[in-house]
């Protein structure tokens, strides 16, 4: 098992351009989350989705779209960056019947805006 | 609003010395309570959690947890710290909250143990 991988690794962006961060689980998870994390703040919740085909909003997601593509599948947009989404991403998994269990996280993705 | 607090943002200890990291959350229903690691460079890991049971668990590497009803806590312990514990560490609690589980990070304790 792969658990939680996503890409890229590392993204550089001029200010006003777009990208997609991508995440996938194979571990057959129904709820998945983005977050990012800064210093000092910890990890905040941008987007998640509890079941294939739903997403709602978290604690900042201005600046964010999501999709959830399949059950696999949970994509972060940025569709005008800015510098104030410097940040580490991170993507992560759970059982939605079973949250007791907790998170599976990604390696993450280190984007800088220009 | 629902919440967690980590009191201790940087700690610096000895190896061998022992360890004990705050955590305190605001939340009146039942709660799941985790604590997660992440190693320089890379992502969180899941060290241990309490859902039910014995209020003291333990988790990896000689961590344990005890969960304080009364006092909303669920404090990190480890007795003799290693060099390689150096690393950032994350309290989180899950609740249920408009008939989503959703989970609530504190803002991380960086552990850094000097061999």
């Amino acid at each position: 098992n792969a658990g939680v991988t996503q890409t890229p690794k590392f993204q550089v962006l001029k200010t006003g351009q777009s990208m997609t961060l991508q995440c996938a689980q194979d571990m057959n998870h129904n709820s998945m989350y983005w977050y990012r994390q800064d210093p000092g703040m910890g990890l905040r919740l941008i987007y998640y989705s509890a079941s294939e085909g739903t997403t709602d909003k978290g604690e900042v997601p201005n600046g964010y779209n999501v999709s959830r593509l399949n059950k696999r599948e949970f994509s972060l947009r940025l569709e005008s960056a800015a510098p104030s989404q410097t940040s580490v991403y991170f993507c992560a998994s759970s059982e939605r019947e079973k949250a007791f269990l907790g998170q599976y996280f990604g390696p993450g993705t280190r984007l800088t805006v220009l | 609003a629902q919440s967690v607090s980590q009191h201790n943002h940087h700690v610096i200890l000895s190896e061998a010395a022992s360890l004990e990291l705050g955590c305190n959350y605001s939340y009146g229903g039942t709660v799941n309570l985790f604590w997660y690691v992440q190693y320089p460079g890379q992502h969180l890991q899941l060290l241990l959690k309490y859902f039910s049971g014995d209020p003291l668990v333990k988790g990896i590497k000689g961590f344990e947890a005890e969960f304080i009803k009364s006092k909303f806590s669920f404090n990190l312990r480890k007795p003799s710290v290693q060099w390689s514990d150096t690393a950032e560490y994350f309290c989180a609690v899950n609740a249920l909250a408009s008939g989503t589980y959703k989970y609530i990070f504190g803002t991380g304790t960086r552990l850094k143990v000097l061999a």
